[in-house]
């Protein structure tokens, strides 16, 4: 089983859609977890952090379950910039140990 | 946001040949690291760095890598024979306290 796991898409959406991402994580003992958003041939940027109380950043929503060993994001209204690959990226431990990166998902919203 | 920086932004060098990546870390981020990604695939880790030494490294990172700050100030990456699957986008990340991690632009490595 792949440590972080995504569906790669891609999902083409209208302009105004809501579409949502989901991510399954292999450990159990992971710590942090996170949505870095990737543009073509550029660096993964911070999204958002994501909490077990769910949190909520504008128009998108992360949630994360702990027992199931999934996190989502929700992006409302749609807009053409949202465009681009969203990896999800879990932290498996804390102190100085690496991100683990899904392939990640992209997203494409159309006019 | 703060900025992590990393030069050059392309690198082309024939097999076989020492590379050394830079990057400029944010100020009072402790903790460094080096990521990459060959064209097309995820990103992976390749090592951590703390406290002037290396606290984990991946697989990948193998004798012919290595990590320095020459300066207390510059992280660097060094590839001391480059080999054809070498060529990626490297990344270094940078945190402070907190878990996010920073990245910088990256440098894109071509080895012919």
């Amino acid at each position: 089983r792949k440590e972080v796991e995504q569906d790669p898409g891609p999902f083409n959406v209208p302009e105004g859609a809501t579409v949502a991402f989901n991510c399954t994580y292999s450990n159990s003992a992971s710590q942090s977890f996170f949505w870095y958003r990737q543009d073509c041939r550029k660096e993964p940027k911070l999204l958002m952090s994501v909490y077990s109380s769910g949190n909520e950043d504008g128009r998108f929503t992360a949630q994360l379950n702990r027992a199931s060993q999934y996190i989502s994001l929700l992006i409302r209204d749609s807009k053409l910039s949202d465009s681009a690959t969203y990896l999800c990226v879990v932290n498996m431990d804390t102190g100085r140990r690496a991100l683990t990166f899904g392939s990640g998902t992209r997203l494409q919203v159309q006019p | 946001e703060p900025e992590v920086t990393q030069t050059p932004s392309h690198q082309v060098t024939q097999m076989g040949q020492e590379v050394i990546l830079r990057c400029v870390p944010i100020s009072n981020h402790l903790y460094f690291y080096w990521y990459r990604q060959i064209l097309g695939q995820k990103v992976e880790f390749l090592v951590s760095f703390y406290n002037n030494e290396i606290s984990e490294k991946s697989e990948i990172f193998d004798d012919q890598f290595s990590v320095e700050r020459p300066d207390g100030s510059n992280f660097t990456l060094k590839i001391r024979s480059t080999k054809l699957e070498d060529s990626a986008m490297y990344f270094c990340a940078n945190r402070g306290d907190l878990e996010t991690q920073y990245f910088g632009p990256g440098t894109r490595l071509l080895v012919l």
